[in-house]
């Protein structure tokens, strides 16, 4: 079975400040891809990324990073110099790579950006 | 194209009233996922479809619960009677069946049950 772990509930920043939002994920694949999705107010979740588990090279794609770290069972997302428009909460799931291919999807992170 | 079209997009009933959620899967996805979503416990997944068949539907909270998909572009999930603590989103996604892919989801159905 697997299960995703999104500590962080809420968390609450000024504009321009990074902020990190932590998933930690347990599985007991070898293979397996996890995923980020923005859900903005208005409900729909959007695809942000996608990792499979035999790539830990970190990405970029401008404001955004992420850090897949497969020794701590984690895969955290950055988001630099942080604006309004990127309130929203932000959901972390891991898709087994075989069986259903079904995603365990975490709690979510709702993220307040101030201005 | 047309992503996966949910509705209504809100709705509000009555203790005891049935409500029926639709949802549209894009076209050509052969999977189809009902998932429920709350503060206290995030996205559930109710039951999914392959090919129109529904394939696991242990998520589904009670008898009051039900799904089909009489087709490949068209699928309701049914909530009778229902009670305040169904109050939730709803949402529908699609994709190709055993794709490691993203889903793609609706923009959800926001059921408030007085």
């Amino acid at each position: 079975a697997q299960k995703v772990t999104q500590a962080q509930t809420e968390i609450s920043v000024v504009e321009k400040e990074d902020v990190t939002l932590d998933c930690v994920y347990e599985t007991r694949d070898t293979t397996y891809y996890l995923f980020w999705y923005k859900q903005p107010p208005s409900g729909e979740l959007v695809f942000l990324i996608r990792r499979n588990s035999f790539d830990e090279q970190n990405e970029i794609s401008g404001r955004y990073s992420w850090n897949f770290q497969k020794s701590t069972s984690s895969f955290n997302f950055t988001i630099t110099a942080s604006q309004v428009v990127d309130s929203a909460v932000y959901v972390c799931a891991l898709t087994p790579s075989g069986g259903s291919y079904i995603p365990t999807f975490g709690r979510g992170t709702s993220l307040i950006v101030h201005p | 194209d047309a992503g996966v079209i949910q509705s209504p997009r809100h709705e509000v009933t009555e203790m005891g009233q049935e409500v029926t959620l639709r949802c549209k899967p894009i076209s050509g996805h052969n999977s189809l996922f009902w998932y429920r979503q709350t503060m206290m416990r995030g996205l559930e997944l109710l039951i999914y479809f392959n090919n129109n068949v529904p394939i696991d539907d242990s998520g589904m909270p009670e008898d009051r619960f039900s799904a089909k998909m009489p087709n490949a572009s068209f699928s309701t999930l049914k909530i009778q009677p229902s009670e305040p603590r169904d109050s939730a989103v709803y949402f529908c996604a699609s994709r190709y069946v055993d794709s490691t892919g993203e889903l793609f989801f609706g923009e959800g159905s926001r059921l408030t049950v007085l």
